[in-house]
């Protein structure tokens, strides 16, 4: 199975902040890594697919990039509603497997 | 608008088997996509444990494969996820989701717990 490695697993910030969460993956994946956003309450969202592409209705302040097993998710200036846990996908290969998540915290 | 909505008994005892439903409204579950369940642990960890497609054919998770079973009402829209022989490690959250390439629609989720 392919591991997902996220990175931080939890992290503070600020209002207006920029920040970047990390995803690797124990091997290549060819571009195959979606971003998904879970808030409280448990409904989980897509945010990105297939490394940079924004899903439909998602703010533009989220970009994702990457290459090979190295990809990250950013948003460039963090509003209220951000504060939830992120989780990378790979789909490259089957099993599909999830990283462990990042928890974005308001400080 | 596009929705799938779990339902499921909430409670099972060890040893037995678990079953719950993915009711689809809003496309349906015949003319494409893979039709998946995915399953959040406490401490939030995502396993993705099998879909049947639009076509019928089925895929499951190596870690699972002895044990797990999907299937589909087309009449009803809705697919099912059967799981044998739960532990108490099977207590998650059950979610289903619309797949290909990425999951763009999930289920809210339903809690299932496995205790005696």
């Amino acid at each position: 199975d392919i591991q997902m490695i996220q990175s931080p697993s939890s992290m503070f910030a600020s209002l207006g902040d920029r920040v970047s969460l990390s995803c690797r993956a124990s091997q290549g994946i060819r571009g195959n890594l979606d971003w998904y956003q879970q808030k409280p309450g448990g409904t989980i969202k897509l945010l990105i697919y297939s490394t940079s592409n924004l899903n439909s209705g998602v703010p533009s302040r989220f970009s994702g990039s990457g290459s090979g097993s190295d990809y990250s998710l950013t948003i460039s200036s963090l509003e209220s509603e951000d504060f939830a846990d992120y989780y990378c996908l790979q789909r490259n290969a089957y099993p599909l497997t999830f990283g462990a998540g990042t928890k974005l915290e308001l400080k | 608008d596009v929705q799938l909505q779990e339902s499921g008994p909430g409670l099972v005892k060890p040893s037995q088997s678990l079953s719950l439903t993915c009711t689809v409204t809003g496309y349906s579950i015949t003319s494409d996509y893979a039709w998946n369940w995915i399953r959040q642990f406490p401490g939030n960890k995502l396993e993705w444990m099998g879909y049947i497609s639009y076509s019928g054919s089925t895929s499951y998770n190596p870690s699972l494969k002895s044990r797990i079973s999907i299937t589909r009402d087309t009449s009803k829209n809705q697919f099912f996820l059967q799981l044998n022989s739960v532990t108490t490690e099977d207590t998650a959250t059950y979610y289903c989701a619309r797949f290909r390439a990425p999951f763009d629609y999930w289920g809210q989720g339903t809690t299932l717990t496995v205790s005696s």
